[in-house]
């Protein structure tokens, strides 16, 4: 068990719906990130938060957006989902930001847009 | 566009052989390169950080090394057990952690 928790476990949803994924980092952790992995391809890095600020960005798509709230939890919305955007989605947290920092993954949300 | 390549792509040794897989990323610009384990049904779980040229890392049987000058580095797992199988990834750190598609190992008893 990392220490990083994501919510739900999975979600089955339609095409053109908008849905909220939640991740709490480890104690004490100040970055969170996301991840997207898609059937065939690698994780794919979405976007980075150090402590409310955005960090780095991916190649997030343009309907999809996060945020990282004061008591450090995050969540990525994605909207106008399409079939293309089912996949495991996972958060990971560092204790900061830099190169070296190991990150933490969480379990995934795994997400099915019928 | 920076490529992270790992090879092979899957693997499949016997109980008690040792084996080893190698990660090629961009020589210039490093920053640090990380190795993960991912388990089938789990999360990817950090094995190894490393930023130094000539590094070597050791966590049981399993350790790397590292050459920052050509871009490349390897895993090696020593004594394969069947729990050792799962995917092993390698990350390329610059402003962003950029994987590679992974090994797959298979050990069987």
């Amino acid at each position: 068990d990392s220490g990083v928790t994501q919510t739900p476990k999975h979600l089955i949803t339609a095409t053109g719906q908008r849905v909220t994924l939640r991740c709490s980092p480890r104690s004490g952790d100040l970055s969170v990130y996301w991840y997207q992995q898609s059937l065939d391809q690698g994780l794919q890095f979405l976007i980075h938060y150090y402590n409310g600020e955005e960090r780095a960005k991916g190649n997030i798509l343009e309907r999809f957006s996060a945020q990282q709230f004061p008591d450090l939890h995050s969540e990525l919305n994605l909207s106008s989902l399409e079939l293309g955007d089912s996949a495991l989605y996972f958060c990971a947290s560092s204790a900061d930001w830099g190169f070296t920092d190991t990150q933490y993954f969480g379990p995934g949300t795994r997400l099915t847009v019928l | 566009i920076l490529n992270v390549e790992q090879s092979p792509q899957s693997l499949h040794v016997q109980e008690g052989d040792s084996t080893n897989f190698t990660c090629s990323f961009p020589s210039s610009n490093f920053y640090a390169l990380h190795w993960y384990r991912w388990e089938t049904a789990k999360s990817p779980e950090a094995l190894f950080v490393m930023t130094l040229n000539g590094d070597e890392k050791k966590k049981g049987r399993i350790s790397a090394t590292l050459n920052t000058k050509e871009g490349y580095s390897y895993l090696y797992i020593k004594g394969s057990q069947p729990e050792d199988s799962a995917t092993y990834l390698c990350a390329f750190n610059t402003d962003k952690l950029i994987f590679g598609t992974g090994t797959r190992l298979q050990v069987f008893p």
